[in-house]
């Protein structure tokens, strides 16, 4: 099975900050590599695809790079909303696999 | 407007079943391959099994192989999961979910499946 390893698994910041959420998986995926925003309660909502594919009514304020084994999502500047838990996910062979999350916290 | 309904969750004791399903509505569902995902209370997102579009390949985690069925009736653009054998650990809510090119860019929001005696 491949690995998903995220970090930071916590992280603090401000409305207005730029985060950086980092991804790295055990062994390549290329491009196939997701990743989703969760609420409490909620179900998971796709934000980003192929490592770097913005979903359809995702704000352009979130974006993804990497390929290979190293990925990240970035927001460059934190609003109210996008206070949550973020996992990856590699679709490139069963079983797919998520990150453990990063929970992403008001400083 | 996409559409996913799980229903079917509930209380069960160990070593007992459970049928969870998954109404769609909203796009062409015989077009989809499925998941069913599930995340325990406090805890991350465990992939649990597939299914393609027509039904002819399944995929199971390790975790639930030999415990769980996972079919699809295109007819009834329904999809269900069949769970035998539960233990504690299967407990969790279960997440209905479409893969499209994009991923997995469609998901219910659950049933809880609660395994205790």
């Amino acid at each position: 099975d491949i690995q998903m390893t995220q970090s930071p698994s916590t992280l603090s910041a401000s409305v207005g900050d730029r985060v950086t959420i980092t991804c790295r998986g055990s062994q390549s995926i290329s491009s196939w590599l997701a990743w989703y925003q969760q609420k409490p309660g909620k179900a998971p909502k796709l934000l980003i695809y192929k490592a770097s594919s913005l979903e359809s009514g995702v704000p352009s304020r979130f974006s993804g790079s990497g390929s290979g084994t190293e990925f990240t999502l970035t927001i460059s500047s934190l609003q109210p909303d996008d206070f949550a838990t973020y996992y990856c996910q590699q679709y490139n062979s069963y079983p797919v696999t998520f990150g453990q999350g990063t929970k992403l916290e008001i400083k | 407007e996409v559409q996913l309904v799980e229903s079917g969750g509930g209380l069960v004791q160990p070593g007992g079943s459970l049928r969870l399903s998954c109404s769609a509505s909203g796009f062409i569902f015989s077009s989809y391959a499925f998941h069913w995902v599930r995340q325990a209370p406090g805890k991350g997102l465990e992939y649990v099994s597939a299914i393609s579009p027509n039904g002819d390949n399944t995929y199971y985690a390790d975790s639930v192989k030999g415990r769980f069925t996972i079919s699809r009736d295109n007819s009834k653009n329904t999809l269900d999961l069949q769970m035998s054998s539960l233990r504690a650990e299967d407990t969790a809510v279960y997440h209905c979910v479409g893969e499209s090119t994009r991923a997995f860019d469609s998901w219910g929001q659950g049933t809880l499946v609660t395994v205790s005696s």
